[in-house]
């Protein structure tokens, strides 16, 4: 069974442009959740999306969105990039069954913002 | 505002030895606690979890204790190995959210 993938792997912008990365669940995993990862602040809630619908966000400017579609994929868009967006940015599936703990991550996207 | 606090940043242990990994927690409405193991380049997967009914969990190596009154819960990895140097976090869920703590940097010397 494919895990959660996430494309691209690395990528380089400049401070005022947008990003778009793209997620793909494990398949039967309606849930996926993005987290942004920084050196000491831990894996940061940015929101999660559940049957095309986002059920949960986190504290995060509106500059961070994003969506899922009917085959559960996701992407997130980072607009008007500032260096500080520079992370991580994890992506996870998962069954959506309460209370298990059961977070598939993919390898992530690793955003350098210049 | 850090819903679960973690420590130490950064940990090193002599093979063989054991590790120690702190949380703590304030919301009383978590009701399930994850810890994720991390390797370079990789994301995080699920290393072992316990409920709040529980007051320890060991898997292998590897143990979770739970003190629900004080709100605190451990990793302790006994028998450390190289192989485990990593970064460990962990975790709170409460329904279908989940509130991670800072990471901790373990590395195993041989």
């Amino acid at each position: 069974k494919a895990g959660v993938t996430q494309t691209p792997r690395y990528l380089i912008k400049t401070r005022g442009q947008q990003v778009t990365l793209s997620c793909s669940p494990i398949s039967g995993h309606r849930s996926v959740s993005w987290y942004q990862q920084t050196p000491g602040q831990g894996l940061q809630f940015l929101f999660e999306y559940f049957s095309e619908t986002q059920r949960n966000k986190g504290n995060f400017p509106g500059r961070f969105s994003g969506r899922q579609f009917s085959n559960s994929r996701s992407e997130m868009n980072v607009s008007t990039l500032e260096l500080g967006d520079s992370a991580l940015y994890l992506c996870a599936s998962s069954l959506d069954r309460l209370n298990t703990g059961e977070l598939f991550f993919g390898e992530g996207s690793r955003l350098t913002v210049l | 505002q850090q819903q679960v606090k973690q420590s130490p940043q950064s940990l090193i242990v002599q093979k063989g030895g054991i590790s120690i990994i702190n949380c703590a927690y304030e919301n009383t409405a978590f009701d399930y606690f994850p810890w994720y193991q991390q390797f370079p380049g990789k994301g995080p997967a699920l290393l072992i979890a316990i409920r709040p009914d529980v007051s320890e969990k060991k898997e292998g190596r590897f143990t979770i204790s739970f003190n629900k009154s004080a709100k605190q819960f451990s990793l302790h990895i006994m028998d450390s190995q190289p192989g485990d140097s990593a970064t460990y976090f962990c975790a709170a869920q409460t329904g279908n959210q989940f509130y991670f703590g800072t990471g901790t940097s373990l590395t195993v010397i041989p």
